[in-house]
């Protein structure tokens, strides 16, 4: 099984700061199968990037993902208001393989 | 948009069976694109994949759960159903609903959830 870390576990920032989230993956995950989700209180999470790059539909461009093998980012521009969430990586490793990682809390400084 | 909505009992005792349903409104369970899953969620902890149906009938169970878990699919009533047997308070949880692509790339990806029902094993 795919074990997905992500680091910090919480982020402390101001809005119109920059947020930087990683997500290790303890073996090599194909960029086609990495995805971020945002999740906010009481919410179902929300796509916001599959490929490790590409944004979901109607997810703004503040929004960014990058890297491959065992190191993806995602990037948050400039925080809103709206951004303060938790934020989950997940990778599909082949049948039957799909996890998640436990997660990074955006909180407002 | 595809709105999945899941229904089931809110409370389940000690080592008898859970039984969700989820039903897809504004878009067929037979896209061969598309396969059915379920997650669910601790209180406070991460997400956790439990498995997933394809229209076929095909099924894929995470491992830590294959033993308890069966997921089904009606595509007459654009439903999928988990049943997940010999609960305990471990298994209390939000439970989601969720369309996984799965075919062509990228994919392997979750686009449409279910806005999740809570589930309490408890006597």
């Amino acid at each position: 099984e795919i074990v997905l870390t992500q680091s910090p576990g919480t982020l402390s920032l101001s809005p119109g700061e920059r947020a930087t989230l990683s997500c290790r993956a303890s073996q090599s995950v194909s960029t086609s199968y990495l995805a971020w989700y945002q999740q906010k209180p009481g919410q179902a999470p929300r796509l916001l990037i599959y490929g490790a790059s590409s944004r979901a539909t109607g997810i703004p461009d503040r929004f960014s993902g990058s890297g491959s093998g065992t190191d993806f980012t995602l990037t948050i521009s400039r925080l809103e208001p709206g951004d303060f969430a938790v934020y989950y990586c997940q990778q599909y490793g082949g049948s039957p393989t799909l996890t998640f990682g436990q997660g990074t809390r955006v909180e407002i400084k | 948009q595809v709105p999945l909505q899941e229904s089931g009992p809110g409370l389940v005792k000690p080592s008898e069976t859970l039984s969700l349903t989820c039903t897809v409104s504004g878009g067929s369970v037979s896209s061969g694109s598309y396969y059915w899953s379920w997650i669910r969620q601790p209180p406070g902890k991460e997400l956790e994949w439990i498995g997933y149906v394809f229209y076929t009938e095909s099924t894929h169970y995470n491992p830590s759960l294959t033993s308890r878990v069966t997921i089904s699919i009606d595509t007459s009533k654009s439903q999928f159903s988990l049943r997940l047997t010999s609960v305990t308070a471990a298994d209390t949880a939000v439970y989601y609903c969720a369309r996984l692509r799965l075919r062509g790339l990228p994919s392997g990806y979750f686009d449409y959830w279910g806005q999740g029902t809570p589930v309490t094993v408890s006597s």
